[in-house]
């Protein structure tokens, strides 16, 4: 069973596009999060949620949007894709309570390609 | 404000040797949790070890262990005995006490253990 799966797994898409990724855990989780990995490898947190609300959101551009229906999902919209947006996006989910940093899992990633 | 510094981009081993990757972290937190992932080639990242502020003692898991130096703000990760399957990138990566479980990452070290 995987705790904490992402669909799809690659994206491909043209400019201008909007596209969704989604994410679930079964873990029993009650926060999730989003982050960015760039060409570079280099991993940054995008968003959080605990129990459906909103905790983190860093300075991303407001094309990106989190929407949680429950706190075992996690999706991730983004309108009007740039070439910029290219990435491996990944979803993460921790046991935690707010405020309490428990270890975060993570899933397989969502490689991003706009053309 | 957090930061982590993997001072070493790329590490090449041959099997069998040992081999040390560096982490260094800042925090203003005084409770504070630092991590390792493991991102092998396949994409995904693997959780290795959570370690809290409070916790100086090493950590030995296997072929793996942990060694923190509150000190020297470190918390570096050896391998000993290397083998091709450690072949990948490793992640440090610090939260602090009140961040809500935000992540931040160093630039990741690419280990390559060559047979």
């Amino acid at each position: 069973d995987t705790a904490v799966s992402q669909t799809p797994k690659y994206l491909v898409t043209q400019m201008g596009n909007d596209k969704s990724i989604k994410c679930e855990q079964n873990l029993g989780h009650d926060t999730m999060y989003w982050y960015k990995q760039d060409s570079k490898k280099f991993l940054k947190i995008m968003f959080s949620y605990n129990n459906k609300e909103l905790i983190i959101n860093e300075t991303v551009p407001n094309r990106f949007s989190p929407k949680s229906p429950d706190k075992a999902h996690l999706n991730l919209h983004i309108n009007s894709l740039e070439l910029g947006d290219s990435a491996v996006y990944f979803c993460a989910s921790s046991q935690g309570r707010l405020a309490v940093t428990d270890t975060q899992y993570f899933g397989p990633g969502t490689r991003l390609t706009v053309l | 404000a957090q930061k982590v510094t993997q001072a070493q981009t790329e590490i090449s081993v041959v099997e069998k040797e040992d081999v040390t990757l560096d982490c260094v972290y800042e925090t203003r937190d005084t409770t504070y949790y630092l991590f390792w992932y493991k991102q092998p080639p396949s994409g995904e990242l693997v959780f290795l070890i959570r370690r809290n502020s409070f916790d100086e003692q090493n950590e030995i898991s296997g072929r793996y262990s942990w060694n923190f130096q509150k000190s020297t703000s470190s918390f570096n990760f050896t391998i000993t005995a290397s083998q091709v399957v450690d072949s990948a990138v490793y992640f440090c990566a610090v939260a602090g006490g009140t961040s809500y479980g935000k992540l931040t990452f160093g630039q990741g070290t690419i280990l390559t253990v060559h047979p």
